[in-house]
């Protein structure tokens, strides 16, 4: 069965400090997908990467990394001087071949302080 | 695009009554899914569809029912709500050509009295 867990249930920081939200997944599937989702405080959901199992090279957008690691099964999600508007709720999700079944961890609520 | 809409956004209900969460989407999406969202839980999936006429059980199916007779809409329906089913109710959609990103609606809240 797929698992993720997200084991940081709350982070509150700083404006301007970095902060890494953890993710640790379990598939016995060869092709998988991992994605990281924001949920701000109005509720919807914002898709923000998508990652195949075959591909482990790390990604940068802008403030935000990625670090996906097949050997430690992880997918942490690094934000570089974090700012209020990052404050939300973010989900680490598993899906196999074919997403139409996504498993989602606990989720990460990140508040930014001023 | 509208993208994915979903009505209603607040919903009351008592126990025992039935309702309707409807979902559409005007991306052409072969693939359409519902997932509710518990506190501390993250999301788990209800049901999904590969395309019209085609329905699947996700995680957590019992109480609820769904049907895709069109590719734009997909709603789910509970036939006698119980407050167990207080949560907020996501549908997401994705192309089969890219099946591995799902877009998400704005969610239903549900509660049951």
């Amino acid at each position: 069965a797929q698992k993720v867990t997200q084991a940081q249930t709350e982070i509150s920081v700083v404006e301007k400090e970095d902060v890494t939200l953890d993710c640790v997944y379990e598939t016995r599937d060869t092709t998988y997908y991992l994605f990281w989702y924001k949920q701000p405080p109005s509720g919807e959901l914002v898709f923000l990467i998508r990652r195949n199992s075959f591909d482990e090279q790390n990604e940068i957008s802008g403030r935000y990394s990625w670090n996906f690691q097949k050997s430690t099964s992880s997918f942490n999600f690094t934000i570089t001087a974090s700012q209020v508007v990052d404050s939300a709720v973010y989900f680490c999700a598993l899906s196999g071949e074919g997403a139409q079944k996504l498993v989602f961890g606990q989720g990460t609520r990140l508040t930014i302080n001023p | 695009n509208a993208g994915v809409t979903q009505t209603p956004k607040f919903q009351v209900l008592k126990t025992g009554q039935s309702m309707t969460l409807q979902c559409a989407q005007d991306m052409n999406h072969e693939y359409m899914s519902w997932y509710r969202q518990d506190p501390g839980m993250g999301l788990r999936l209800i049901h999904y569809s590969v395309g019209a006429g085609i329905t699947d059980q996700g995680e957590v199916p019992n109480g609820y029912n769904v049907s895709r007779s069109t590719t734009e809409d997909f709603p789910l329906r509970l036939l006698s709500a119980a407050p167990s089913q207080t949560s907020v109710y996501f549908c997401a959609s994705s192309h089969h050509l890219d099946t591995d990103t799902q877009y998400f609606g704005p969610g239903t809240r549900l509660t049951v009295l």
